[in-house]
């Protein structure tokens, strides 16, 4: 099976950077997302890595290791609306319609 | 442009009711989507359609059903509704069969909330 582990709950403060870890078990995949759930909201798409290295999105980056099996969310310059949930995601080879989820991030942000 | 949109917002059903949960999309996306998520964890797939006319299982189908009516629409359907199966729904979307960032990224309606009695 699939499996992505997050930590549950990370908090920093504003104008701070955090880094939020995402590691993974799967046979292979097309790439990593990132996506925002504010509490009570949908989720939305931050960022994607196909390929190793760092995706630079604005304050936003993300990271992907195939080697190591392990990825990260960097976010930047934090502010007070970036208190959310962060979840990865992958799509594996042997479906190629299904997306995976890990089980998310909350970021708590304080003044 | 609408997006994903469900219907309802919000359900309370009782043990044993039915009820279909309704999806559309006017992005002209191939594929969509259920997912289901609890508190404390990730998002979990139901069933997905990879284009009209196809449906498949996904991590958690035990319960439900879905019909893909046409390439907007996408319907989930409990027919008899369990507390187990209270949680929020979220449909959503993606463009597949374009490359990179394009097709991996998927589009989330609002959700609908659901609590059975």
């Amino acid at each position: 099976g699939q499996s992505l582990e997050q930590p549950s709950e990370v908090t920093a403060v504003e104008g701070a950077i955090v880094q939020i870890n995402c590691t993974y078990q799967t046979s292979g995949f097309y790439g990593l997302s990132w996506y925002q759930q504010h509490d009570g909201g949908a989720p939305t798409f931050l960022s994607y890595n196909a390929l190793d290295g760092l995706e630079e999105t604005g304050r936003f980056s993300s990271f992907l290791s195939r080697s190591d099996s392990y990825g990260y969310l960097l976010l930047q310059e934090l502010q007070m609306k970036d208190s959310a949930s962060y979840f990865c995601a992958v799509r594996v080879f042997n479906n190629f319609n299904k997306f995976y989820f890990g089980s998310g991030t909350k970021l708590n942000v304080k003044p | 442009n609408a997006g994903v949109t469900q219907t309802p917002k919000f359900q309370v059903l009782k043990t044993g009711q039915s009820m279909t949960l309704q999806c559309a999309q006017d992005m002209n996306h191939n594929s969509m989507y259920w997912y289901r998520q609890d508190p404390g964890m990730g998002l979990r797939l139901i069933y997905y359609s990879a284009s009209e006319g196809t449906t498949d299982k996904g991590e958690v189908p035990n319960g439900y059903n879905v019909s893909r009516l046409n390439k907007r629409e996408f319907s989930l359907r409990l027919e008899s509704a369990a507390p187990s199966q209270t949680s929020v729904y979220f449909c959503a979307s993606s463009r597949l069969g374009t490359s990179g960032k394009t097709r991996e990224t998927q589009y989330f309606g609002p959700g609908t909330r659901l609590l059975v009695l």
